[in-house]
């Protein structure tokens, strides 16, 4: 089955980049996500990547996917404080049904002044 | 910007009680999901709907459990008999089509069985 994990907690200064890795087994898998998660509210989509690309850019946010090893990063430049935030990453399928998504258990960060 | 409502934002309610979730997905999306998120654990999968059909389910999502768009914008989560193990953060989301689409979450609903 699907299993998508992440390491569960990131402290950064201001100002530095932060990396967020995930790793995940199933190697059909097509899509793959992050989510932002502020305190008290719900999923922010941030940024995803499709299967067949291995680097995505976008602001701030750098995605580096590595097929190979199963491995997925999230690179956030000149992190801020208001960057403080639980980072899920998740991976989908490309199947006729639904388009379930798998959540990894979620990498809390911590940006510090 | 469009977005994905939830409400109650909060419920609590006693065990065995049924209770239900409502959703007001983004107008013109097709695809719409349940997901839940107990605490200090990861956010799981329960049930995808289109066309008015469940598309896809999880284990999680037994016969307790049941879904509806009952008008053409509320889709809601009824469970019947709630356990305390249902406690959990409840998130709707929903996405224009199914196949590699974005899924937009609403902000949750906190459900707390006593």
């Amino acid at each position: 089955g699907e299993d998508v994990e992440q390491s569960l907690f990131l402290s950064v200064r201001e100002g530095d980049s932060s990396v967020i890795n995930c790793t995940y087994t199933d190697s059909s898998s097509t899509y793959l996500y992050w989510y932002k998660q502020e305190p008290g509210a719900g999923l922010q989509l941030l940024t995803y990547i499709f299967s067949n690309m291995d680097m995505k850019q976008d602001q701030r946010l750098t995605v580096l996917l590595n097929k190979k090893d199963k491995h997925l990063s999230l690179r956030i430049a000149d992190t801020q404080t208001g960057d403080s935030a639980i980072y899920f990453c998740a991976e989908s399928k490309n199947e006729a049904a639904g388009n379930k998504l798998t959540f990894g258990g979620g990498t809390r960060v911590l940006v510090k002044p | 910007e469009p977005e994905v409502t939830q409400t109650p934002s909060h419920q609590v309610t006693q065990m065995g009680q049924e209770v239900i979730l409502r959703c007001v997905p983004i107008s013109n999306h097709l695809y719409f999901y349940w997901y839940r998120q107990i605490l200090g654990q990861k956010v799981e999968f329960l049930v995808s709907f289109y066309n008015n059909e469940i598309s896809e389910k999880s284990e999680i999502f037994d016969d307790q459990f049941s879904v509806e768009r009952p008008d053409g914008s509320n889709f809601t989560l009824k469970i019947r008999s709630t356990k305390l193990e249902d406690s959990a953060m409840y998130f709707c989301a929903s996405s224009p089509r199914g196949l590699g689409e974005t899924q937009y979450f609403g902000p949750g609903t906190r459900l707390l069985v006593l």
